[in-house]
């Protein structure tokens, strides 16, 4: 179990133009899912907390405007880029803890790449 | 402000080998550490420490927390090629209720066959 699926898994987008990537817990219920970026040969740098219901907790230097979050259920988070521009691409994480657990699960990644 | 620290930060060995990673930590309200691994996409759980002193072991890898000296090591014994990847450790937070994940930069592990 604990299973996390990301969509899409790859996407290439014009500068300007928005994307959603979405994050799901399979086979469990996640109380929060998470957001995080990483850059090559870097390690995951946390962009937002978020929990079923409520708004998403930023962190420092993330700007909401451009990152918007939404949680709707307990299996699903949202993350939309928008206005894309080059300097977006990367490779964007999604993580979900389970109800009442500790450990957070990973979903594969989507890598993003603004031209 | 809260910091998890990895040493090395790469690692070159040869088939066989025994290595040894550190994880170091300073946060507040520290909930458990973690370990991951990373190839080629998302990272892959390995352990969850939570006790000081007590080893979690999975085939020829093995991790123990010190939560006196505030860190962590994560053993690989008889190292195959296939441990090549990149070794993250994460420490859980949680400030009223909510709960964060605090990673360090990883240490680059490369087994030469």
């Amino acid at each position: 179990g604990a299973v996390v699926s990301q969509h899409p898994s790859w996407v290439i987008c014009k500068s300007g133009t928005s994307v959603k990537i979405e994050c799901r817990s399979l086979d469990f219920q996640a109380t929060t899912m998470f957001w995080y970026r990483q850059f090559p040969k870097q390690s995951l740098m946390l962009m937002a907390t978020s929990n079923e219901g409520s708004k998403a907790t930023y962190e420092q230097g993330v700007e909401k405007d451009k990152f918007l979050i939404n949680h709707a259920s307990l299996t699903l988070s949202t993350l939309t880029v928008t206005s894309a521009h080059p300097e977006d691409s990367s490779f964007y994480i999604c993580s979900a803890r389970r109800v009442g657990g500790y450990e957070q699960y990973f979903g594969p990644g989507t890598r993003l790449t603004v031209t | 402000e809260d910091k998890v620290v990895q040493s090395p930060l790469s690692l070159v060995v040869h088939e066989g080998d025994t290595v040894t990673l550190n994880c170091s930590y300073e946060v507040t309200n520290f909930r458990s550490l973690l370990w991951y691994k990373q190839e080629k996409k998302a990272p892959t759980f390995l352990f969850m420490l939570t006790s000081s002193g007590i080893e979690k072991k999975s085939g020829r890898l093995s991790s123990i927390l010190d939560k006196k000296e505030l860190s962590s090591i994560l053993n690989i014994t008889a190292t195959q090629t296939g441990d090549s990847a990149i070794y993250l450790c994460a420490v859980a937070t949680s400030t009223s209720g909510t709960y964060k994940y605090i990673f360090g930069t990883g240490t680059r592990l490369k087994v030469l066959a």
